[in-house]
């Protein structure tokens, strides 16, 4: 069944790295959002695309943060350097956007990534 | 702004009894509401969604939600809980920005246990 993945589930990595989380939508969504989810601050949206366009990056720190689609089925988010406090789950969810009226806001979760930075 | 309440961070309900999670939303136009819930270690499932017509929707896993405009609320219920229903539970309001931007605004969550 279609469902949205996430590569790597977990990563731990040292400081000062770069990590490249990825994302692969479900076929055929045309948006395509990126989430971090903490104990202290919950879900946060970072960045979402639609039909690969960037619409709003304005929750991702942009110094060290980036978000890119190189295509329609593969999402990337960037972190580099790493830091401690970027450490968090990843989300990474699909939706299909038709028109401003044909269309809804549903969004499906693909299972994360678990960062740890030390 | 759009903005989503869950007054409760977590709650203990024993296996059998009744469950009600409460959300409050802020919303100028009506709202597209929806109930995710997540289990641990895994990403966010939706449970259902209310877009216009019956206020009284029906979700998976036996869960249904009841839209109270009057009340700004979207309150989750399940008549018999189960101990798989333990997991944390969002509410989220779909908002339009500028240019047709759509998103979802997110509550902060609330955590269910289950006793047996």
């Amino acid at each position: 069944d279609a469902r949205v993945t996430q590569t790597p589930r977990h990563k731990v990595t040292e400081m000062g790295q770069e990590v490249t989380m990825r994302c692969q939508p479900i076929l055929g969504h045309n948006t395509v959002f990126w989430y971090r989810q903490t104990m202290m601050q919950g879900l946060e949206l970072l960045a979402y695309f639609r039909n690969r366009a960037p619409l709003d990056d304005s929750g991702m720190p942009k110094d060290r943060f980036s978000a890119e689609m190189p295509d329609a089925t593969l999402a990337t988010l960037k972190i580099q350097p790493s830091e401690p406090r970027d450490s968090a789950v990843y989300f990474c969810a699909s939706g299909l956007v038709l028109s401003r009226y044909g269309s809804s806001y549903e969004q499906y979760f693909g299972p994360g990534t678990r960062l740890t930075v030390t | 702004a759009q903005s989503v309440t869950q007054p409760d961070i977590h709650i203990t309900v024993s296996e059998g009894a009744s469950l009600e999670l409460r959300c409050n939303y802020s919303y100028g136009a009506t709202p597209y509401l929806f109930w995710y819930v997540q289990s641990p270690g895994q990403g966010l499932q939706l449970l259902l969604k209310y877009f216009s017509g019956d206020t009284l929707v029906q979700g998976i896993k036996g869960f249904e939600a009841e839209f109270k405009r009057s009340q700004s609320s979207f309150n989750l219920r399940k008549p018999s809980v189960h101990w798989s229903d333990a997991a944390e539970y969002f509410c989220a309001v779909g908002a339009d920005n500028a240019g047709n931007n759509r998103k979802l605004i997110w509550g902060l969550g609330t955590s269910l246990a289950v006793n047996p």
